[in-house]
């Protein structure tokens, strides 16, 4: 079965920092990955995906994340936090040929002033 | 607009007193979830639906049911809610052509059963 692993659960960094979210699955295969964003009262928003092109991705707000095979990782990255990033982030797995989402526990991302 | 509408968005009830939580989507999705987030669990699958009059069973599916009548809408019902069923309800949809397309979830849902 699909796991995710997302290391620490509330992430603490200042404004204009580096981000880093970590993202480590369990797959025999490749799977599709995904990364969403939760802002307070809302749902989940699509932040990027992978699905076998490119392994580095690009998402929305300057967030990028690159796919390791060797590591099965999938961390999430921003150069320069803003005060808007502050969120929860999931990190989710499908496998190929199935639609099934198998979330992490995710990762409460704090800024700084 | 593309989007997974959910009512209520919020709902205070008491043990035992069946309810409905409506999900409909406007994209034409063949697939269709109902997720449960409760805190340091993150996300789980209650049911999903790969297309109308198909349902099957998520990871935590013991007190729900579900129906899937229409392909717009897949209700999710709590025929005798608990307090366990306390929690943050999310339907979401996608494509279902299992070729990595990402899931459309609604505002989510906010229940509590006292």
């Amino acid at each position: 079965a699909q796991s995710v692993t997302q290391l620490g659960s509330h992430v603490s960094v200042s404004e204009g920092a580096l981000v880093l979210l970590r993202c480590n699955y369990s797959s025999s295969v490749p799977p599709y990955l995904f990364w969403y964003v939760q802002y307070p009262n809302q749902g989940l928003q699509l932040l990027l995906k992978y699905t076998s092109a490119a392994t580095l991705v690009k998402g929305i707000n300057g967030f990028e994340a690159e796919f390791k095979k060797s590591e099965t990782s999938f961390h999430l990255t921003k150069p320069s936090a803003h005060m808007s990033d502050a969120a929860e982030y999931f990190c989710a797995v499908s496998e190929r040929g199935n639609e099934k989402l198998t979330f992490g526990t995710g990762t409460r991302l704090t800024i700084i002033p | 607009e593309a989007q997974v509408t959910q009512n209520p968005r919020y709902l205070i009830t008491v043990t035992g007193k069946k309810l409905t939580v409506t999900c409909s989507q406007n994209m034409n999705h063949e697939y269709m979830s109902w997720y449960r987030q409760d805190p340091g669990l993150g996300l789980r699958q209650i049911y999903y639906s790969m297309n109308v009059e198909v349902t099957d069973k998520g990871d935590v599916p013991e007190g729900y049911k579900v129906s899937r009548k229409e392909k717009r809408n897949f209700p999710l019902i709590l025929e005798s809610p608990s307090p366990n069923q306390t929690s943050l309800y999310f339907c979401a949809s996608s494509r279902g052509d299992r070729a990595g397309q990402p899931q459309h979830f609604g505002d989510g849902t906010r229940l509590s059963i006292l």
